[in-house]
């Protein structure tokens, strides 16, 4: 099983609808992000948690929201998804210490939005 | 305004021959550096890292060099195989609680 884990992996939906996106991990770790990829413009942080009662706003945060509902679990919900945010996204952890450095990715979760 | 840059989206390299993939930053305070790997369908996956108290890096056929003084980094592949043949993401952090920034990618194929 993986050690980061999302869900769905993909989802077609249309606009104005609501959409959350799930990451569960087992890796112990506390710190975990959300991350989205589009051609030509690599990976940007949408969100970041570096503990349970910990959120931060990422580079693209409009349009996002996210709950870390457990050291576990750290969802990302868009709360009217527009077609701009079709994209693969993606969650990572790391482990808590000096650096936010090694991080690990889910599967990714691919979004359209029509 | 980009913190960390890829230059070059893609990148052809023969089989058995090196591969250079650069990345420039702009940020003096970043001192830690990272190479991430992605095939399609898959999430990255760490490649390589170097600090900046270092100039290189190796690990097998992989060699990241640090430039700090000119704030330029480059991840050397010898000998290039097939199944290099992904994208490659730089990324770069500094010491405490700042997130990882990542370049935009190049796309390295490999060709047999």
């Amino acid at each position: 099983d993986a050690d980061v884990t999302q869900t769905p992996r993909n989802r077609i939906t249309k606009t104005g609808k609501r959409i959350m996106l799930e990451c569960s991990q087992t890796k112990g770790h506390d710190r975990m992000y959300w991350y989205r990829q589009d051609p030509g413009l690599g990976l940007r942080l949408i969100y970041y948690s570096f503990d349970v009662k910990d959120i931060n706003k990422g580079e693209i945060s409009d349009g996002y929201s996210v709950s870390r509902q457990a050291q576990a679990k750290f969802s990302l919900s868009l709360e009217s998804a527009i077609p701009n945010q079709t994209a693969l996204y993606f969650c990572a952890t790391s482990p808590q210490g000096g650096y936010a450095g090694e991080l690990f990715f889910g599967e990714g979760s691919r979004l359209t939005v029509l | 305004d980009q913190q960390v840059k890829q230059n070059s989206p893609s990148l052809s390299v023969q089989e058995g021959r090196i591969s250079i993939l650069n990345c420039d930053y702009t940020n003096s305070m970043f001192d830690y550096f990272l190479w991430y790997k992605k095939y399609p369908a898959e999430g990255p996956t760490f490649l390589i890292s170097i600090s900046s108290i270092k100039d290189k890096n190796e690990d097998g056929r992989f060699t990241v060099f640090l430039n700090k003084s000119a704030k330029h980094l480059s991840l050397h592949i010898v000998p290039s195989q097939p199944g290099d043949s992904a994208v490659y993401f730089c990324a770069a952090s500094s010491m405490g609680n700042t997130p990882l920034v990542f370049g935009k990618g190049t796309r390295l194929s490999v060709i047999a």
